[in-house]
Order: C-alpha cells, then structure tokens, then sequence
C-alpha cells in the first residue's frame, strides 16, 4: 500500500522559531505537495516539487520555504513562525494525474 | 488555472436518506476531477476520480460522482448514508498540469 509519511502528528512551537515540517513518500512520486488546511478555506496550496532540487512557489508562499534533496522527501520549512501559521499542514504526492496520496497532517500550534 | 466551488459549507442529513454534495469547475479543454474525504483528525483519501471514459464514476462505499460537461459539475451522491459517512468532503479539478485545485469543502453530518 502506497504511503505518504508526515513526522508528526501534533506540533507546538513558540514564535520565532525556526519549524521543520518533513515528508517522506514510497511511491518513488516525481511531485510533492505541502498544504496547509484552514477551517472555511479548503485547502492552500505553499510549495510543490517536480524533481529533486526543484521547487514552484504555490498560492501561499510567503514565510515559508522547501527542501527537496531527494526523490522521496519534501521538507516545509518556517525560517521564523509566527501565530498566524498555526494550521493543519498536509504534504501530497502525485505521479501524472492520478490524483494525490495524502499524509495524515501535522496539526501546528504557535504560541 | 482551474477554480472549483462547492457550493454548500454543510450539509446535514439523517441516516439512510439520500445525499447530493454539488460541485462545479470552471471550463476547460480537458480536466480531471477528484472527490477526496477527510475524516476527523486524519489527513485526505481519495474517494473516486474522472479522467475519461465513462461520465459517472462510482467508489467501493456506494458514492458515485458524474461529469457533466455542459453544466462543468461533478456532484457527489449517495443513495443512502450511514453515520459513518460523517466527514468532510473536497472536490478538486485538475488541467493539464496535473495540479488540483481544491474547493473549500463540504462537511456532511449524518444524524440518527
């Protein structure tokens, strides 16, 4: 069974610091995805990757960055969080328009 | 880029009733439509997709999906729910590159 790993479950951070939000899939997917989900707003998309080393800035992009050093991992990064991040965050992957795998969601609080 | 509107926030109904979650895209040459699940403290999975072929689209758990070109809709049905439908349920249409957009959700409440 094809699976998305997302590290963790529940996440409290102070503001200010600095947040790694990692990703690993075992589908050997070219694309990843990071969402984060948003009561009333759905889904946004932050960053994907369509190889490594490749990022594409999505919707949301601002305060956050990406890593993508190899195929199966995609890390989401907030260089300084703030309490306006606090959200659910969902990374996805996708081979060509199949439709995505989702992780669980890292549920990240900032204080 | 695609934009997809579901066009009811909530939609409350009682068990073993029939239940309709409405979606629309905007045009397209070609699109791929999804309807993905969310259960409580959990993340998305997919539920049933179009790519081409035939219009109406069915999942193992009794939901079906049809595309209607004309009306650019892929509403979501269920002839009769259980309380274990209960979630949240996306609709996401994708272009040629291959990138979902996803609408902001339809939260189904099933009642005994």
């Amino acid at each position: 069974d094809v699976k998305v790993t997302q590290s963790s479950r529940y996440l409290v951070k102070r503001t200010g610091e600095k947040v790694f939000l990692e990703c690993v899939q075992d589908m050997d997917h070219e694309n990843m995805f990071w969402y984060r989900q948003d009561p009333g707003l759905g889904l946004r998309l932050i960053y994907f990757s369509y190889d490594v080393k490749m990022k594409e800035k999505g919707d949301i992009p601002e305060g956050y960055s990406v890593s993508r050093e190899k195929k199966e991992r995609f890390s989401l990064i907030l260089e300084s969080a703030s309490t306006n991040q606090t959200s659910m965050y969902l990374c996805a992957s996708t081979g060509q328009g199949r439709g995505y795998t989702f992780g669980s969601g890292t549920r990240l609080t900032v204080v | 880029a695609q934009s997809v509107t579901q066009l009811d926030s909530q939609v409350p109904v009682f068990e073993e009733a029939p239940v309709e979650l409405r979606c629309n895209y905007s045009s397209s040459v070609s699109v791929y439509l999804f309807w993905y699940v969310q259960y409580p403290n959990q993340g998305l999975q997919l539920l049933l997709k179009y790519l081409s072929g035939s219009t109406l689209v069915e999942s193992i758990n009794g939901f079906e999906a049809e595309f209607n070109k004309s009306q650019t809709s892929f509403h979501l049905r269920k002839p009769s729910v259980h309380i274990s439908d209960t979630a949240e349920y996306f609709c996401a249409a994708a272009g040629g590159s291959y990138i979902p957009t996803f609408g902001r959700g339809t939260s189904l409440i099933v009642h005994p």
